[in-house]
């Protein structure tokens, strides 16, 4: 078991561009999750994957944000067009069975926009 | 849909003192409970969950919590502070409904004075 993996672990762009995060969960697990943690907050739902399905969306995620699963294992989330509000940790976690089974996270992608 | 309040954004004990951190949920259904558990720069860690099985759950570190359906709470308490404690730490809530997301609370950043 080696832990949910995030890259990269730092990621600062200017407004305007795209940018793109990497989540390779613990293999064996087939939910994953994204969650975004702004500054003395608790973290926010993004989007839930069960396999390759995206079963749920957050209506925090707007049009800009995309996020895939192409093969049930990793997970990529895309921004497009960044803006200074979406200056962020955002986390990846994933599970495995039964519901409520509990999150696994990584240690998250810190996105600075300026 | 559910929600979770943690009373005190931040909690200072000495070390040797009892750790109180408080939790109050709003669910329709009956609640799935976590306490997680967030060191800096790192992602979250599961301390404990309660399932609807027994009301004291107990946890890592010597973390338990108890479930008070009459309160609406689930405290998370700690006999004896130690330095590694600190750290921040969330409360959430899932339900039985087959919502996958947990929904977090605001953290408590926890203070262990030497």
């Amino acid at each position: 078991d080696t832990g949910v993996s995030q890259d990269p672990r730092h990621k600062i762009t200017k407004r305007g561009q795209n940018v793109t995060f990497r989540c390779d969960p613990i293999s064996e697990h087939n939910r994953l999750y994204w969650y975004r943690q702004t500054l003395g907050q608790g973290p926010e739902f993004l989007t839930y994957f069960q396999n390759e399905a995206q079963l749920e969306k957050s209506r925090l995620l707007s049009d800009r944000f995309s996020a895939e699963r192409p093969k049930g294992s990793f997970s990529t989330l895309e921004i497009q067009r960044t803006e200074q509000g979406d200056s962020a940790m955002y986390l990846c976690a994933s599970s495995f069975g039964q519901a409520r089974s509990p999150l696994h996270f990584g240690n998250g992608t810190r996105l600075t926009v300026t | 849909a559910q929600s979770v309040t943690q009373l005190g954004s931040h909690v200072s004990v000495s070390e040797g003192a009892l750790v109180l951190l408080r939790c109050n949920y709003s669910s329709s259904v009956p609640p799935y409970l976590f306490w997680y558990v967030q060191y800096p720069n790192q992602g979250l860690q599961l301390l404990l969950k309660y399932t609807s099985a027994a009301t004291l759950v107990k946890g890592i570190n010597g973390f338990e919590a108890e479930f008070k359906k009459s309160e609406t709470s689930f405290h998370l308490t700690k006999p004896s502070a130690h330095m590694s404690d600190a750290a921040e730490y969330f409360c959430a809530v899932s339900d039985i409904s087959g919502n996958e997301k947990l929904t977090f609370g605001t953290g408590t950043r926890l203070t262990i004075i030497p």
